[in-house]
């Protein structure tokens, strides 16, 4: 099983709706999580960062934790074709001597006229 | 701010030869990591350096290696070099570390390997 798993897509939405990008995690113990964005032919940078259950809003981004289910969802409203890109979900985990950042492969997202 | 400097962006190597890729921080960054990215297996985490000493290592083979200078600059080193080896290799400063999940990444260096 693979620490952060994420399904490649691509995810299509029509401009203006609503984009849903999932992520789940093997380690119980990871205690933070990370949504970064990357454009084709481009590093990637990050967009959204939750820590505890719940949902987090910035802008038209919602990042959503469920840690009893190792679930962390990140949604764009009025997704725009300029959100076209692959969304990587980060989890970073303390292992006791140090701390391990783990990416899933990431979620193509395209958004169609 | 300036942001992330990845030397060189593009370089083409045989198999069996080495490489060493360099990474300048954010200034006031003192933390560098440094990942491999393939289309099959996405980012792959390589090391970290903290303020010279490594912190953390990856599941990598010891062809590949590490150093971060005391300006926070830092170069990896790719020895004995395999057709599996081309990937983008990745650079991230970050204030205070890869466990703060906020990471600032370079451009890249796209390494080919015939």
């Amino acid at each position: 099983q693979k620490e952060v798993e994420q399904n490649s897509g691509p995810l299509s939405v029509p401009e203006g709706a609503i984009a849903s990008l999932n992520c789940t995690y093997s380690d119980r113990v990871s205690q933070s999580f990370f949504w970064y964005r990357q454009y084709s032919g481009k590093s990637p940078e990050l967009i959204m960062s939750i820590y505890s259950n719940g949902d987090k809003e910035d802008g038209r981004f919602t990042a959503q934790l469920n840690k009893a289910s190792q679930y962390v969802s990140l949604l764009i409203r009025d997704s725009q074709p300029s959100d076209s890109a692959t969304y990587l979900c980060a989890v970073n985990t303390y292992t006791g001597t140090a701390s391990k950042l783990t990416f899933g492969t990431g979620t193509r997202l395209q958004v169609t006229l | 701010k300036a942001g992330v400097t990845q030397t060189p962006r593009y370089l083409i190597k045989t198999r069996g030869q080495q490489v060493t890729l360099s990474c300048s921080p954010i200034s006031g960054h003192r933390s560098v990591s440094w990942y491999q990215q393939t289309p099959g297996q996405g980012l792959q985490f390589l090391f970290e350096y903290f303020s010279e000493t490594q912190r953390n290592k990856g599941n990598f083979p010891g062809r590949f290696s590490g150093r971060q200078f005391s300006n926070s600059r830092s170069e990896m080193n790719v020895s004995t070099l395999e057709l599996g080896d081309s990937a983008l290799y990745l650079c991230a400063s970050s204030f205070a570390g890869t466990n703060t999940g906020e990471l600032f990444f370079g451009e890249g260096s796209r390494l080919t390997v015939l």
